[in-house]
């Protein structure tokens, strides 16, 4: 079972606008991950946020947490043709595992 | 540094056969982790390595066992493969479990016919 469901499933800009893609997700959590998924490859980590926080940056990505509505969203700002991938975001709570959402792919369009 | 590295690429085989994916990992790593990816969805942790010498069941372990033969290998080795396999298969590893951030080798496609 997957805990944590993005939405929207598909996300298609103009090169230069603004990406923002949610996760929801049902039990509590320890932490949330945002990973990358370029066509064809592994996944890369982004950005983690920790229970205790409400909001993180890195770079063009802000991270915020809402504890209270289980969820978390990711803005990338200013895209590029490069930012062209899926995102996944990842849950961390008691289980001994890191469960992962069925993804946000997006499309930066030059 | 390499990072976590995968032998093979890709693999097809026959319903029936076997086979097993190797992944290796050179940044001292405690924890390592098979899962596989579907189309169209995310990962599924299929077993998983908290330390060297330990292994656990992730969501999907049926059809797979795995080996940690020393503390940069974890293999995943399939007895008798089933059409249902068909998948690409990536492995993971982390400093611990599970909160740390895991890093991804660049998968295996692994078709069964």
């Amino acid at each position: 079972s997957q805990q944590g469901e993005e939405d929207p499933q598909a996300l298609s800009i103009q090169e230069g606008e603004n990406a923002t893609m949610n996760c929801s997700y049902k039990t509590s959590i320890n932490n949330l991950q945002w990973y990358r998924q370029n066509s064809g490859r592994g996944l890369v980590h982004l950005i983690l946020i920790r229970s205790n926080e409400r909001e993180k940056h890195s770079g063009r990505l802000r991270v915020t947490l809402d504890t209270s509505k289980k969820s978390s969203s990711l803005l990338i700002t200013a895209s590029r043709a490069a930012d062209t991938a899926s995102y996944f975001c990842a849950t961390s709570g008691s289980a001994r595992q890191l469960t992962f959402g069925s993804g946000t792919q997006l499309t930066v369009l030059p | 540094n390499a990072g976590v590295t995968q032998t093979p690429k890709f693999q097809v085989l026959k319903t029936g056969q076997s086979m097993t994916l190797q992944c290796a990992q050179d940044m001292n790593h405690n924890s390592m982790y098979w899962y596989r990816q579907d189309p169209g969805m995310g990962l599924r942790l299929i077993y998983y390595s908290a330390s060297e010498g330990t292994t656990d069941k992730g969501e999907v372990p049926n059809g797979y066992n795995v080996s940690r033969l020393n503390k940069r290998e974890f293999s995943l080795r399939l007895e008798s493969a089933a059409p249902s396999q068909t998948s690409v298969y990536f492995c993971a590893s982390s400093r611990g479990v599970p909160s740390y951030e895991q890093y991804f080798g660049p998968g295996t496609r692994l078709t069964v016919t």
